[in-house]
């Protein structure tokens, strides 16, 4: 089945202490994503790749790090995750550019 | 920064009645896509529609897009219950490898 699979999918963890999310396709997509889904801001897009070893940043991007090492995989990287980290996070890819995404389920995230 | 703004922020209707959700843009765009959300899950893409596209329909889902108005509309007819969700509209920022969001419309259809 064509997915995107992220992990976990619910995490608390403490201020200052590193974790990373994972997310892996296995469409062989080429474009992968993260964002952040808050009440009333909808989603905001924090880091993208084009392709391995392409990244740049979205519109979020500041307490976050990302790396495309394979084309499968797009982990997401809080070296000192903060409260104000505590969102719902989500991973998508598409073929090309950011058309017609398919959306991992999500990671919700707490920080305390 | 937030491209796509969605109007309403909230719609209630009956089941069978016809859903209009609208989308407002603010730079030149590629292409716009509309995504549907069910409580918290992952988004999953309904249509695309280019820059050069006035309209597009997919089943029961009719789009419409007015680049001098800079603004689309989803409409969904004949709505039903399972139609229940949040819709987003997605554009591009005009380079076309981000993307954003706007910050939904929540929809609730009544059985």
């Amino acid at each position: 089945e064509a997915q995107v699979t992220q992990n976990p999918r619910y995490l608390i963890t403490v201020t200052g202490k590193k974790l990373t999310v994972t997310c892996s396709q296995n469409m062989n997509h080429e474009y992968m994503s993260w964002y952040r889904q808050d009440p009333g801001l909808g989603l905001r897009q924090i880091y993208y790749s084009m392709n391995v070893e392409v990244t740049d940043k979205g519109d979020v991007p500041e307490g976050y790090k990302v790396s495309r090492k394979e084309k499968r995989n797009f982990p997401l990287i809080l070296e000192s995750p903060s409260p104000n980290q505590t969102s719902l996070y989500f991973c998508a890819s598409s073929l090309f550019g950011g058309y017609g995404y398919t959306f991992g389920s999500g990671t919700r995230l707490t920080v305390v | 920064s937030q491209q796509g703004e969605e109007d309403p922020q909230a719609l209630s209707i009956q089941e069978g009645e016809n859903a209009t959700m609208n989308c407002s843009y603010k730079t030149s765009i590629n292409n716009l896509q509309w995504y549907r959300q069910n409580s918290g899950r992952g988004l999953v893409h309904l249509i695309l529609i280019r820059s050069n596209e006035r309209e597009k329909h997919s089943g029961r889902l009719r789009v419409t897009l007015d680049t001098s108005k800079k603004s689309s509309s989803l409409l969904i007819t004949a709505s039903r219950a399972a139609d229940t969700a949040s819709y987003f509209c997605a554009t591009d920022d005009g380079g076309g490898f981000k993307t954003i969001f706007g910050a939904g419309t929540r929809l609730f259809v009544k059985a």
